[in-house]
């Protein structure tokens, strides 16, 4: 596609409840990242993947939180059990490293956990 | 651990004059660096890019590397209004790049 395209653009789910976000990249980008930020705060990098590798988990708070990507293009990013400390938005980013190391960040998943 | 340091303000500037926001990293291996401005409940849009020493210009804004030092700047000029945003502060790290927690802007009408 044209850019980076995040779905649902906000979600308000109950406590305790499961969700998932999606992520679609830029055609050809073969790494993705999905970004966590709070309320007046900075990103927090969460999951990277490029291409076939295995994918670096080492920014997932917990292991409520889980992502997926399938076929090398579309990602989902599903939190367990939903706690209010989840509320925040979502920043999901992509780009080809070998051509260009910056990235295109998608509009971001606003989640409201009540 | 890589760092990206940037001082988180707000900076607050007249409009008009000349807006300076300055970013610090660790790496002294960087070789891409990258500003990029996020509005309030937008995503962050990449606005500079700078790869080499010295001074890189696009419109009103300059990017300004010095690899020695290990600082990269940011120069907006005849700020305007619309400018005030969050500019945040990239730099490659290995496979990602590491990003700075952000300058808050304002401009002053």
């Amino acid at each position: 596609g044209a850019g980076v395209s995040q779905s649902p653009s906000n979600k308000v789910t109950e406590k305790g409840k499961d969700v998932e976000l999606r992520c679609d990249p830029i055609s050809g980008h073969t790494a993705l990242y999905w970004y966590r930020q709070s309320l007046g705060q900075g990103l927090e990098f969460l999951i990277y993947f490029q291409g076939n590798s295995a994918p670096d988990k080492s920014g997932l708070p917990s292991d409520r939180f889980s992502a997926e990507r399938t076929g090398g293009s579309v990602s989902t990013l599903t939190i367990q059990r939903t706690q209010q400390e989840d509320s925040a938005v979502y920043l999901c980013a992509s780009n080809q490293p070998g051509l260009d190391p910056s990235y295109t960040f998608g509009s971001g998943t606003r989640l409201t956990v009540v | 651990q890589k760092e990206v340091e940037q001082n988180s303000g707000p900076l607050s500037v007249p409009e008009g004059a000349i807006a300076s926001l300055n970013c610090t990293y660790s790496d002294r291996g960087s070789q891409s660096f990258f500003w990029y401005r996020q509005y309030s409940g937008k995503s962050p849009e990449l606005i500079m890019s700078i790869y080499s020493n010295g001074d890189k210009e696009d419109g009103r804004f300059t990017a300004q590397l010095n690899k020695a030092s290990q600082y990269v700047s940011l120069l907006i000029r005849d700020s305007q209004p619309s400018d005030s945003a969050t500019y945040l502060c990239a730099v490659n790290g290995g496979y990602q790049l590491i990003w700075g927690a952000g300058t808050k802007l304002i401009i002053k009408p």
